[in-house]
């Protein structure tokens, strides 16, 4: 079975600050690790993935993701925030029969 | 290209009422699925499908039905509305098994009174 877990179901940044938010996952086989973000009353729209290749993964609008198995955290982060990035950010972990299983969410917030 | 597109975007039932929420693609996927979308929830499956005429349940199937008739269409039904059922609902779609990238609607925004 598979389960994510996201510390902080809000997050307030400075626009221009560092922009870290948090994912740990539960997996029985080896994971396939997702990062989605909900702009309001839109759909999910994928922002990177995880597919054991690198470990560093990059996506898009600036954010990256680094996997790491001895924490079994999938972080996603951002060097300098932008207004435009205020939106809800999912964490999900790919099970068998290509569900998905998501996190609670987290809420960004950016303030000026 | 549409991708995945999902009718109605609101709706508002009686309890009790029943109604089906339409959702298609044109990326010639496989899967397709159903999610709800609560507070502090996150997004949890109800029903999927991993192609034309076959159909699984998820996590919260109860009080819904599906049917795909189609490969690109992936129907979801309420028989008997409850107000527990007010959400928002999500369609995805996604290419093959193995673990790819979940394509998601607008959703639509039900409201049971």
């Amino acid at each position: 079975a598979q389960s994510v877990t996201q510390l902080g179901s809000h997050v307030s940044v400075s626009e221009g600050a560092l922009v870290l938010l948090r994912c740990n996952y539960s997996s029985s086989v080896p994971p396939y690790l997702f990062w989605y973000v909900q702009y309001p009353n839109q759909g999910l729209q994928l922002l990177l993935k995880y597919t054991s290749a690198a470990t560093l993964v990059k996506g898009i609008n600036g954010f990256e993701a680094e996997f790491k198995k001895s924490e079994t955290s999938f972080h996603l982060t951002k060097p300098s925030a932008h207004m435009s990035d205020a939106a809800e950010y999912f964490c999900a972990v790919a099970g068998g029969g290509n569900k998905l299983t998501f996190g609670t969410g987290t809420q960004l917030k950016v303030e000026l | 290209n549409a991708g995945v597109t999902q009718t109605p975007k609101f709706r508002v039932l009686k309890t009790g009422q029943s109604m089906t929420l339409l959702c298609a693609q044109d990326m010639n996927h496989e899967y397709m699925y159903w999610y709800r979308q609560d507070p502090g929830m996150g997004l949890r499956l109800i029903h999927y499908s991993v192609g034309e005429g076959t159909t699984a349940k998820g996590e919260v199937p109860d009080g819904y039905n599906v049917s795909r008739l189609k490969k690109q269409n992936f129907l979801l039904g309420l028989e008997s509305a409850a107000p527990s059922q007010t959400s928002v609902y999500f369609c995805a779609s996604s290419s093959t098994a193995g673990r790819n990238e979940q394509f998601f609607g607008p959703g639509t925004r039900l409201t049971v009174l």
